[in-house]
């Protein structure tokens, strides 16, 4: 029962361009999401969340928006960088919860 | 350094074997948890550490996986009688015991069970 999709497992764009990373979710107990990025040989690292109060969070580069309505949540990278590239996992939780539950993650590139 | 160190970062052994994965959180981390990442999936939540105790332990899958945290620092995962299904990668991870602080990864360790 995957609760956390993420259905593109691969997304490539050119560099200055923007990147979009889709999650879908099912549980409507969900109230808290994250966004991670990992590098091969490391463990992931946050990158930005969103609460459900929120419909949108901005950090520098990274925009993440939330569709509680779509049970749908999205990262806006602009521009895109090649140190962007990277898999990203979305996150879900209940807040206060302290089980994160993962997408399966997409592996983005960055074409020069 | 400042971040999640886990040991050893690579592990091979034999089917049947006891295996043990050790994690040292960042200071002042009260949470810690363990995931698994099998090839091709996304993060499977495994056990949760609040201080030196297991408020959920919900994740393990099996009797063979058990974890202990002691002195509300260092955590062993241990796998007993390893499967070739275990074969994935443990990732440690710990936090501020603030509700849905950023979890800090560890870069892992890679259990391969032949």
């Amino acid at each position: 029962d995957q609760q956390v999709k993420q259905n593109s497992p691969s997304l490539s764009v050119q560099e200055g361009r923007i990147s979009i990373l889709n999650c879908d979710y099912t549980n409507s107990m969900f109230d808290y999401f994250l966004w991670y990025k990992k590098y091969p040989a490391e463990g992931p690292t946050f990158l930005i969340s969103i609460s459900s109060i929120k419909d949108k969070n901005e950090d520098g580069r990274f925009t993440v928006f939330l569709n509680k309505s779509a049970k749908h949540l999205s990262l806006h990278i602009v521009p895109s960088q090649p140190g962007d590239s990277a898999v990203y996992f979305c996150a879900a939780a209940n807040f206060g919860n302290e089980k994160l539950t993962f997408g399966t993650g997409t592996r983005l590139t960055i074409i020069p | 350094g400042a971040g999640v160190s886990q040991s050893p970062s690579n592990k091979v052994t034999e089917k049947g074997k006891d295996v043990e994965l050790r994690c040292d959180p960042i200071s002042g981390h009260t949470a810690l948890y363990w995931y698994r990442q099998r090839l091709g999936q996304g993060l499977e939540f495994l056990i949760y550490f609040q201080g030196n105790s297991a408020p959920d332990k919900s994740g393990l899958p099996s009797d063979r996986f058990s974890a202990e945290r002691t002195g509300e620092s260092v955590s062993t995962l241990t796998i007993q009688r390893t499967q070739q299904e275990d074969s994935a990668v443990y990732l440690c991870a710990s936090s501020l015991k603030v509700a849905n602080s950023p979890l800090h990864f560890g870069n892992g360790t890679r259990l391969t069970v032949t």
